[in-house]
């Protein structure tokens, strides 16, 4: 089954640029979506299709994906956006999810 | 706006089956596809499964044998039933709408229910 890679933890300052990365084989020929959750609550939705952003997400969050990596940038990171971040991709009519990384903003 | 609801024990013994039902409303279920994903207290996401909206399945291969997704359009809900269990299947399981194709993401969400594998 398809493997998605993450760091464990990132952590950043208020007001700078948190980069969380996902890398899977051949990521970049998938597309990536980005999910948040905040402790005990369900999974939002961030980012699809690689770089889109659903109705009611900040600008602030941002997504690129190419060769074996997806990244989720968010510049100007808020203590509102300490959360889990995972990453998805599709391979074969089957959905894997990255292992998660908790983002710190202090 | 869409709504899903997770119903079913919170309890199961050990080796039995576990069975959860997903309600839908503001969506019809023949309109997308749907998913069901898990948490172990304190773990990542694992997606079990999705049945599309023209009925047909796909499972992750490590639960394939145990799982199965069905559907009743004429109460708008899908249901999943995971057999054998054991205490490695306690978590969360949250049951999901796919937005549209392959990386449109999974836009809604129930809230999640806990199911316990103990004696």
């Amino acid at each position: 089954s398809y493997e998605l890679t993450q760091a464990p933890s990132v952590s950043v300052s208020p007001g700078q640029t948190a980069r969380i990365t996902c890398s899977g084989d051949k990521l970049g020929d998938k597309y990536a979506c980005w999910y948040q959750q905040k402790p005990g609550q369900s999974p939002v939705l961030v980012i699809y299709q690689d770089v889109k952003r659903p109705s009611g997400i900040p600008e602030r969050f941002s997504g690129s994906n190419s060769g074996n990596t997806a990244t989720l940038t968010i510049r100007g990171a808020q203590t509102m956006d300490e959360a889990d971040y995972y990453c998805q991709a599709w391979d074969n009519y089957t959905a894997a999810f990255g292992g998660g990384t908790k983002l710190t903003v202090l | 706006q869409v709504q899903l609801q997770e119903s079913g024990p919170g309890l199961v013994m050990p080796s039995e089956t576990l069975s959860l039902i997903c309600s839908v409303s503001g969506d019809s279920i023949t309109s997308h596809s749907w998913s069901w994903i898990r948490q172990p207290p304190g773990k990542g996401l694992e997606w079990i499964g999705y049945i599309s909206y023209s009925g047909s399945t796909n499972y992750n291969p490590s639960l394939k044998s145990r799982v199965t997704i069905s559907e009743d359009t004429s109460k708008n809900q899908f249901s999943l039933k995971m057999s054998s269990v054991t205490a490695a299947d306690t978590a969360v399981y949250y049951c999901a709408r796919e937005g549209g194709g392959f990386g449109d993401g999974t836009d809604y969400w129930g809230q999640g229910t806990l199911v316990t594998v103990s004696s």
